[in-house]
């Protein structure tokens, strides 16, 4: 069984350009959630969505936004990027409905200069 | 505010030892909570507990949870440098109707280094 595909795996963009990252969850699984992992604030929820609805989101600005499709393939956005939104972007899948098992992609690492 | 506090926050051992890692919470509506292990990139499933004092075990690693004192603890016996990683224990709540808010909530990591 696959695991959970993130791609791009690493992407340099430069200050107020925007950033699409992609992410493929397990086959099965439904539910997909995106975390901001960074040196100072560890782990931090971005927001899950489940058969292409946004369930819950994290205290991220308007700026970060993502969608998910028919195939449960999800999609993050990140617009006018700022220095600070370099960092380690995780995906997780999990099939949701009867458990909270969450599997993660091996991230993209994401550098704004 | 729902809060996860690991500890100790970084640790080293020698090849051998047995440690304790220890996860607390403060969250409404409790699920479940889980522990990873981080080495690169990918943190990487380890266990999942939802219910008071049954332990989970899998080869050298066991884990417990204290749905009372709200605590978790994850042990590592006869540890090898492979073990070396940054340990996560994150905590998964529910809404009103029981089900998951699909959000996890994590705590800082312990880094545990272990030397031959």
């Amino acid at each position: 069984k696959a695991g959970v595909t993130q791609t791009p795996r690493y992407l340099i963009k430069t200050r107020g350009q925007q950033v699409t990252l992609s992410c493929s969850p397990i086959s099965g699984h439904r539910s997909v959630s995106w975390y901001q992992q960074t040196p100072g604030q560890g782990l931090q929820f971005l927001f899950e969505y489940f058969s292409e609805t946004q369930r819950n989101k994290g205290n991220f600005p308007g700026r970060f936004s993502g969608r998910q499709f028919s195939n449960s393939r999800s999609e993050m956005n990140v617009s006018t990027l700022e220095l600070g939104d370099s960092a380690l972007y995780l995906c997780a899948s999990s099939y949701r409905e009867t458990n909270t098992e969450a599997f993660f992609g091996q991230g993209t690492r994401l550098t704004v200069v | 505010e729902d809060k996860v506090v690991q500890s100790p926050l970084s640790l080293v051992v020698h090849e051998g030892d047995t440690v304790t890692l220890n996860c607390s919470y403060e969250v409404t509506n409790f699920r479940s909570l889980l522990w990873y292990k981080q080495e690169k990139k990918a943190p990487t499933f380890l266990f999942m507990l939802t219910s008071s004092g049954i332990e989970k075990k899998s080869g050298r690693l066991s884990s417990i949870l204290d749905k009372k004192e709200l605590f978790s603890i994850l042990n590592i016996t006869a540890t090898q440098t492979g073990d070396s990683a940054i340990y996560l224990c994150a905590v998964d709540f529910a809404n009103a109707g029981g089900t998951s808010y699909g959000k996890l909530t994590f705590g800082q990591g312990t880094i545990l280094t272990v030397h031959p």
